[in-house]
Formats: C-alpha cells, structure tokens, sequence
C-alpha cells in the first residue's frame, strides 16, 4: 500500500463508449501524475499538475482529458478511445518542497483494454 | 530525447543464483532510481542514488551510479523467487517531477 489508490483496477470498454479514471492519494502531495504503460513502449509520462495545474501535457491525444479538482484526486477522462490505447495507466504522486519535485509514489494502476 | 536502455530485457534464473541488470544511457542525469514493479501493481522505489561512483546496498541486492552519471547497475546475490517483478531504471535532473524511465528488465526467479 503506497497511499495512492487507483480505481476502477480493470476496464474493458468500446471505442465510442465515455469512462473515467479515478486516483486519489493519502499522503498530503502537492503534485500529481498520469503514465501510460504498455507492453512495447517504456513508462510513459502523459500529464502533471502541481497544486491543481496542469503544467505539463505531453502531446496527448485529446481523447484523454485530465481533470484535478484538488491536490488529493486526479481524473482521467476517456472517450473515443482506439485499440492502441489499451495499456496500464498509473496514477503517482509527489511531494513540491521549496520548489523542489521529491520522489513520486505510485498507485497500482488501472489495466484498460478498448475493443 | 534523453533515452535509457536496459539490458538484458528479459532474464530467467534459478534460485541462488547471482544476476545485473545494466542502465545505460548517452546522457547525463543528475540522479537515478530503480524500481521493482510486481504483476498488477505500480512501480517502488528501491534506490535513488545521486553521486557519480555511488554504491549503495539494500540486503541483497547492490546498486552502482557510474562515474560520469550516464549508467547504473542492479546486482542481485543469491537470487530468491521473491524478486521476481519488472525492474525499471529512471533517470531524474533537478528533482524527480520529469523522470526518464528505462526499458525494463523482466525476471524470473524459479524455485
């Protein structure tokens, strides 16, 4: 347990179906992150908000859309998804002290698979 | 584009024997952290280390940050199926918020 819990774990979804991504962290951090994992490609930074702001989008489809309504949970948006999309996608949080980024804890991530 | 290459990419043992795991990379980075991923679980961190020629050990398993900070190397001794997991470097400069992640070694420890 890494104080960062993701749901749901599992999600299987159609190309023209809308889900929804859920993180939420436990440990008082002040930054949060979206990855992208999959099989072929090494972890992937998709997006980060620190104090609720998104300052880094890298270049991500606009099929994916992140939401931080507070520095506790992180949302990631899903519509018109293609098969390609499928991966691992983690949550990670972490700690902005004295404008220094400290290491990033990990959730266990959300197995998605788009038919 | 700051790339980190692992090898090997895939690596089968029994238990007890001695295996490394290398972290290569043509650029600088200010620190490195290796993680084990388990099956259905995120990424932990293992070590961060931080000084070129740095070694630091964590039971059985030894960490090494090369001189000029472009590699690293994860030696495991007397290997137990409790290793087993994806081992992933990540390369960080000024704090950790844009890590530089690995290709990743898979093992496998077998009884």
């Amino acid at each position: 347990e890494t104080g960062v819990t993701q749901t749901p774990r599992h999600l299987v979804m159609g190309m023209t179906n809308k889900k929804s991504l859920k993180c939420e962290q436990h440990l008082g951090h002040n930054a949060m992150y979206w990855y992208k994992q999959s099989a072929k490609k090494p972890l992937e930074l998709m997006f980060v908000y620190n104090f609720k702001e998104q300052t880094e989008n890298n270049s991500v489809p606009s099929r994916f859309s992140p939401e931080c309504p507070n520095s506790s949970h992180l949302f990631l948006h899903l519509h018109t998804l293609q098969p390609e999309d499928s991966a691992l996608y983690l949550c990670a949080s972490s700690a902005i002290l004295r404008g220094f980024t400290d290491t990033q804890y990990f959730g266990p991530g959300t197995r998605l698979t788009v038919l | 584009t700051q790339l980190l290459e692992q090898s090997p990419q895939f690596l089968s043992i029994q238990e007890g024997e001695n295996l490394t795991v290398y972290c290569n990379s043509s650029s600088v980075f200010s620190s490195l952290q290796w993680y084990r991923q388990e099956p259905g679980e995120g990424p932990v961190l293992l070590v961060t280390v931080v000084t070129g020629g740095e070694v630091k050990k964590l039971k059985r398993l030894t960490f090494q940050f090369g001189d000029a900070r472009k590699d690293s190397s994860l030696h495991i001794t007397a290997a137990q199926p409790g290793d087993t997991g994806l081992y992933l470097c990540a390369g960080a400069n000024t704090g950790f918020q844009k890590l530089v992640f690995g290709t990743g070694t898979r093992l496998l420890v077998s009884p």
